[in-house]
This record gives C-alpha cells, sequence and structure tokens, in this order.
C-alpha cells in the first residue's frame, strides 16, 4: 500500500511566486526525501531530512517536518520555469529498512 | 559522466518476447535498485540488491530476474513479456544505511521506456 501521499495532485503558479507541496504518511519512518523527476528524466534527489529532525534548507528549498501529524512540506520560494516537474516524497518503512516508498507525486507547473 | 546509466533508453517488442535491461553506476555505491513507474506515474521498488546479494524482492512476478554480476552492475531479464509490463524502468543506487538509519539518497538512470505490443 501507499506510504506517501502528495498533495496538491497538480500545481500552477506564476514565475516568482512560492509553491508548496504536502506529503503525507502512515508510518513511523527515519527519515523522509523529496525528490525531483523533469519530464522524460529520471528523479534527482533534492532534500533528505531525517525523523528528529524539523526543517531543512537548501538553496530555495525549504522542507518541514511533523513527525506527531505524520507530513511533511516541500516549500519553493522565488519559483523559475525551470521549476516545472513532479515532485515526489518518499518514506522508508521502519521495519523494512533501505525500502523507500514514493508518494504519487505533484506536478508543478511554474508559468512564465 | 554519467553516474547512473541504463541502456536501451527506448525498448519496444512483442508479447511473448524475452528482453534485458542493463544498468551500470560508476559512484561506487553498495545498494542498487529496480523501479517501475506506471503511466500515472506511481513509483514501485522492484528488487533492491546490495553487494550482489538480493534482499529486496517485492510481489514482482517470477518473469522478472535481476542480475548483478558485480556490485556496479545490475541488470533485469524479462521473460515472456506481457502488454502490462509496458512502463518506465528506473535503475537507481545509494550508499548503504545513513548515519541515522534508514535508506540514504538515491541515483536515478535516465529510465528505459518500454513499449511491449
Amino acid at each position: 500500500s501507499q506510504q506517501g501521499e502528495e498533495d496538491p495532485q497538480a500545481l500552477s503558479i506564476q514565475e516568482g511566486e512560492n509553491a508548496t507541496m504536502n506529503c503525507s504518511y502512515k508510518t513511523s519512518i527515519n527519515n523522509l526525501q523529496w525528490y525531483r523527476q523533469n519530464s522524460g528524466r529520471g528523479l534527482v534527489h533534492l532534500i533528505l531530512i531525517r525523523s528528529n529532525e524539523r526543517e531543512k534548507h537548501s538553496g530555495r528549498l525549504r522542507v518541514t517536518l511533523d513527525t506527531s501529524k505524520k507530513s511533511s512540506s516541500l516549500l519553493i520560494t522565488a519559483s523559475r520555469a525551470a521549476d516545472t516537474a513532479s515532485y515526489f516524497c518518499a518514506t522508508d518503512i521502519m521495519e523494512y529498512g533501505n525500502k523507500l516508498v514514493f508518494g504519487a507525486g505533484t506536478i508543478l507547473r511554474v508559468k512564465s | 559522466d554519467t553516474a547512473v546509466s541504463q541502456t536501451p533508453k527506448y525498448l519496444v517488442t512483442q508479447m511473448g518476447n524475452d528482453k534485458s535491461i542493463k544498468c551500470e553506476q560508476n559512484l561506487g555505491h553498495d545498494t542498487m535498485y529496480w523501479y517501475k513507474q506506471d503511466s500515472k506515474k506511481f513509483l514501485k521498488i522492484m528488487f533492491s540488491y546490495n553487494n550482489k546479494e538480493l534482499i529486496i524482492n517485492e510481489t514482482v512476478p517470477n518473469r522478472f530476474s535481476p542480475k548483478s554480476p558485480d556490485k556496479a552492475h545490475l541488470n533485469l531479464h524479462i521473460n515472456s513479456l506481457e502488454l502490462g509490463d509496458s512502463a518506465v524502468y528506473f535503475c537507481a543506487s545509494s550508499q548503504d544505511k545513513s548515519i541515522a538509519g534508514g535508506p540514504d539518497e538515491q541515483y536515478f538512470g535516465p529510465g528505459t521506456r518500454l513499449t511491449v505490443t
């Protein structure tokens, strides 16, 4: 069964605006990861946040993690047309070691 | 230098055929994976190998057989292809567990789009 679920399924914004994507999961985790996938390409790792961390930044990306609510958010500030892609959250399932379970993704479209 | 490479990029074949997809990583990682991404972009793990040893084997039909000749290669062989096998297949690699436990970041190949007619 699916572990992570992203919300919204699709998001369309203007260049320069901020984009927020949410991810909810069901079981206890060791860490949560966000990936980006451009059309026709493989996934690219963006950020890994551990279960004992609450917030992490990388450039224009900000990820938060709320383990009590079993949710995470990815914020992209000052979006660019090049940010147009699908964004996936992925979590492990503590009992199953290295197995990553991906959500269905959020399709982000940034209009210039 | 391509970190994780897959060949071929596109594969069109008929039902009943046998085909292979090759994957190589030059990152020195210990663990390699095969994922299947369906038409709705849902990504599901199929297999995982650590140092040539199978560690994850999801409920995949036994027509799918991974083979890891060495730590840097993980190939996927598919027998008796079916229409439902049409998808994009991704190879990925990672180091072993991260410091705090749990999976490390994974590096994905460009994908192989398999079309079965």
